[in-house]
Parts: C-alpha cells; structure tokens; sequence
C-alpha cells in the first residue's frame, strides 16, 4: 500500500460544484502539503500544513481551502470549482526534521467542464 | 522571491547517449538543492540532493554539483536507458521552512 494515499485518483465535474480532495498518510510525518501541477508551470504550492494546528497559504491559495482533520489526513477543498482549476494535484508530506525531501501521493487528476 | 529555471524539453535521446539537464536557481541565502523524478503515472520522487556548495548529489547513475558561483545544479547521466524517461523537476528549499520550490519539468524520452 502507498504511504502517501489521495481519494479521488480521477474526477470529472461540473463548474460551481463542490470538490474534496483527500489525502491520507502513514508515513507518521507532522508536515502535509497541497501542490497542484500544470502543464509548463511546474509544481505551485496551494496550501501547507506543519501539524494540526497550523495551517498556511501558499502562493496560488485563492479558491480552495484545507482542512486537516488529524496528524494523517489533509484534505483540499474547491467550494466552487471553475474550469481553470482543471490540473493535477498532489499531496506531500515531510517529516519536521528533514529538509525539503517531500513524500508525494500519486495525484488526483481533476476536470472541471 | 526564489525561483528554478530549467531547460524546456522534451528531452529525446537515444539508448547510452549522454544526458544533461540544465537548472539555475535564485534565492536569499543557501538553500538545498534537489532533483525529482516522475515517472509516467505516478507521483513525484525524491532522485539526489545536495545541501551546501560544491557537494554532489547522487543517485542511480545520475549526479549533480552544487555550483554557487553559477547558482546551478545541472543534473547529468552518462548513459541513459530506456527506464529512464521520466518528467525531471529541479527544486530548491531555502529558509528551513521546507517551502520547496519547483522548476517546471524537463521531459526526458529514451529511445531503443
């Protein structure tokens, strides 16, 4: 089983729904991350999270929102979707004392129409 | 703020060609320095890093120094194979807030 887990792999909707990613771990580690990845712009950060209680914008945060539930879960909402948020996402997580080795799920690629 | 900047691709050699992949970098401070792979399908992994000048990341083959007099961090192999095409991000972490900053993706296609 993959350390890093994201529900769902796939996901066809509709612009103005509402859309939960979710990401579980069981790596153990305190940081969790939320990237989305575009074709010819790299990895963008949406949201961080250093443990349950601290939660931070990243630098492309407008139009979604995060919640995390327990040290092993980190979900990443998009209360309505548009279709420019069409991309591939991916969950991350790191341990407190390394430095910027992340751990990544296997994506979850989202199409809004 | 920081930023990686890295050859467009794709990237299309064949079976023990040489491979080089350029990365430059721009940040405050010294920041770590780190190859990823992502092979078709899944999600990205951790290929070499290096944390501090002039040290060299390794990993299956592939290497990369860290230069600081030229801010970069070019990944090289000496001969690729096939198991080798992939997506390349370069990425850098400054700051120690493990804010990791991507480049965007070098594709690499190995041909028999």
């Amino acid at each position: 089983d993959a350390d890093v887990t994201q529900t769902p792999r796939n996901r066809i909707t509709k612009t103005g729904k509402r859309i939960m990613l979710e990401c579980s771990q069981t790596k153990g580690h305190d940081r969790m991350y939320w990237y989305r990845q575009d074709p010819g712009l790299g990895l963008r950060l949406i949201y961080y999270s250093f443990d349950v209680k601290d939660i931070n914008k990243g630098e492309i945060s407008d139009g979604y929102s995060v919640s995390r539930q327990a040290q092993a879960k980190f979900s990443l909402s998009l209360e309505s979707a548009i279709p420019n948020q069409t991309a591939l996402y991916f969950c991350a997580t790191s341990p407190s004392a390394n430095t910027g080795e992340l751990f990544f799920g296997e994506g979850s690629r989202l199409t809004v129409l | 703020g920081d930023s990686v900047t890295q050859m467009e691709g794709p990237v299309t050699l064949s079976e023990e060609a040489f491979l080089t992949i350029n990365c430059t970098y721009t940040a405050t401070g010294y920041p770590s320095l780190f190859w990823y792979v992502q092979y078709p399908g899944e999600g990205l992994q951790l290929l070499l890093k290096a944390t501090k000048a002039d040290d060299k990341g390794s990993n299956k083959g592939f290497e990369a120094t860290y230069r600081k007099e030229t801010t970069s961090f070019h990944l090289e192999k000496g001969s690729v194979q096939v198991s080798d095409s992939a997506v390349y991000f370069c990425a850098l972490e400054a700051g120690g807030y493990q804010k990791v900053t991507f480049g965007t993706g070098t594709k690499l296609q190995v041909i028999p």
